[in-house]
């Protein structure tokens, strides 16, 4: 079966920044867009950034344009997230995601992995 | 706007019925949307995806006591014969070109 293990998280200070990493196995990586979603504490699910198969088309949410990249390594089957300016809103749970042949919907989720941003 | 409003809260006895509604925003009724089940204290699971004219696909091992429907702008997801470890929060999920949107939740208690 799909396995998405994250790794990557901790404590940072506000200002501070943060590369997510997500390691994929057991699916032909190159073929499926990716995806992160966070969940702060208590709360619901968040979309925060897709990227397509070929690591070319990458989408974000507005609460984190200009301050999170994803990004893909197709040849080690791992996904990023690289944050910057990090704010204590943005303390969350980080699930990786996988998305469907179409891109569509998520059809696997990792574990995830603690966010923390306080000083 | 895509939105997708969900319920808070819901609750059914061990063993009976229960049937979550997901309602999606004006001029998106003809949307498919997946279901995500996430259990206390763990990562979201994928349920199913649900098409504007009731078909659904579930996931791997997706038990035969959760289907899904779905009525104008309105998906649900029901779940039959509710046991313990159904009791988690479900969410729904739709999409669109570069963006994806998940409702608030519904959080389910099995009395």
């Amino acid at each position: 079966e799909v396995q998405l293990v994250e790794s990557g998280g901790g404590l940072v200070q506000p200002g501070g920044s943060l590369r997510l990493s997500c390691a994929a196995s057991r699916f032909t990586f190159s073929t499926y867009a990716m995806a992160w979603v966070r969940q702060a504490p208590g709360r619901g699910l968040e979309w925060v950034s897709t990227i397509g198969g070929s690591g070319i088309d990458t989408y974000y949410a507005d609460s984190v344009k200009g301050r999170f990249t994803i990004s893909r390594d197709n040849s080690k089957d791992t996904l990023y997230l690289h944050m910057i300016s990090l704010r204590a809103e943005d303390t969350a749970v980080f699930y990786c995601a996988k998305h469907d042949g179409s891109g569509s919907y998520v059809n696997y989720w990792g574990l995830g992995t603690l966010v923390t941003v306080s000083s | 706007q895509l939105v997708l409003t969900q319920s808070p809260s819901a609750s059914a006895s061990l063993g009976a019925s229960v049937k979550l509604t997901c309602t999606l925003s004006s001029g998106h009724s003809s949307n498919a949307i997946a279901w995500h089940q996430q259990q206390p204290e763990k990562g979201p699971r994928y349920l199913m995806k649900l098409n504007s004219d009731g078909t659904y696909s579930k996931g791997d091992g997706i038990p035969d006591r959760f289907s899904a429907s779905s009525s104008g702008a309105e998906r649900y997801l029901t779940i039959s014969s509710l046991q313990s470890e159904d009791e988690a929060d479900y969410y729904c999920q739709a999409w669109g070109t570069g963006i994806q949107v998940f409702g608030g939740g519904t959080k389910l208690t099995v009395l």
